[in-house]
């Protein structure tokens, strides 16, 4: 079966500070891959997708980026994070031409 | 511009009743729409969808509706009971494997 990772649950960073959250899918191949963002109060929105390991797709100009290195591997980074990038991350994985997708536990990041 | 609409941050109700979730569209081309339920610090977890050449679907208390000339889709849960009680969005696809989501409804069933 499926199983999608993230990691870490929670994070507390300083503004300025480095970010690099991580997710892995086990048990697909060639997954789509997407990184989301739940502001407070807000709903989901769409960060960055991938249909392939170096294709990156950004929905939001920000200051996040997103790599894939591997098919099932998905990393959110930022050099310097702001107070507006706190907010609760979630990495999804769907199939191609399946509309469902399927996510992982979420990271809340606190940015101070 | 927010395409896909959830008016109502929260509903309560009680239990045994029935529970209606309510999504709004603005974009005439979505193919396909979902709910997903989601737990405080957890990730959504996919409940109910629907094609958009569809007006009902059907999954045992869950029922979706859908109404294209109005953009209007909703999500009936009859009986309600407490463990229904969690955030509700609902999502329409934009092709690509994209989704666009609501704000979110924090449904409470009080026991």
């Amino acid at each position: 079966s499926q199983t999608i990772h993230q990691w870490p649950a929670t994070l507390v960073q300083p503004v300025g500070s480095p970010l690099s959250l991580e997710c892995t899918v086990e048990g697909t191949s060639n997954p789509n891959l997407y990184w989301y963002r739940q502001a407070a109060g807000r709903g989901l929105q769409l960060l960055f997708y991938s249909v392939g390991i170096g294709q990156i797709s950004s929905e939001v100009p920000q200051n996040l980026s997103a790599s894939r290195p591997q098919d099932r591997q998905f990393i959110l980074s930022s050099k310097k994070l702001l107070l507006s990038d706190s907010g609760f991350y979630l990495c999804a994985w769907s199939v191609l031409d399946n509309w469902e997708q399927f996510f992982g536990p979420g990271t809340r990041l606190t940015v101070l | 511009d927010q395409q896909v609409k959830q008016n109502s941050p929260s509903l309560s109700v009680q239990e045994g009743r029935i529970s209606i979730l309510n999504c709004d569209y603005t974009n005439s081309m979505f193919d396909y729409f979902l709910w997903y339920k989601k737990y405080p610090a957890e990730g959504p977890t996919f409940l109910i969808s629907i094609s958009s050449i569809k007006d009902k679907n059907e999954d045992g208390r869950f029922t979706v509706f859908l109404n294209k000339s109005a953009k209007h889709l909703s999500l009936h849960i009859v009986p309600s009971q407490p463990g229904d009680s969690a955030v509700y969005f609902c999502a329409a696809s934009v092709g690509q494997g994209k989704l666009i989501f609501g704000q979110g409804t924090e449904l409470s069933v009080k026991p």
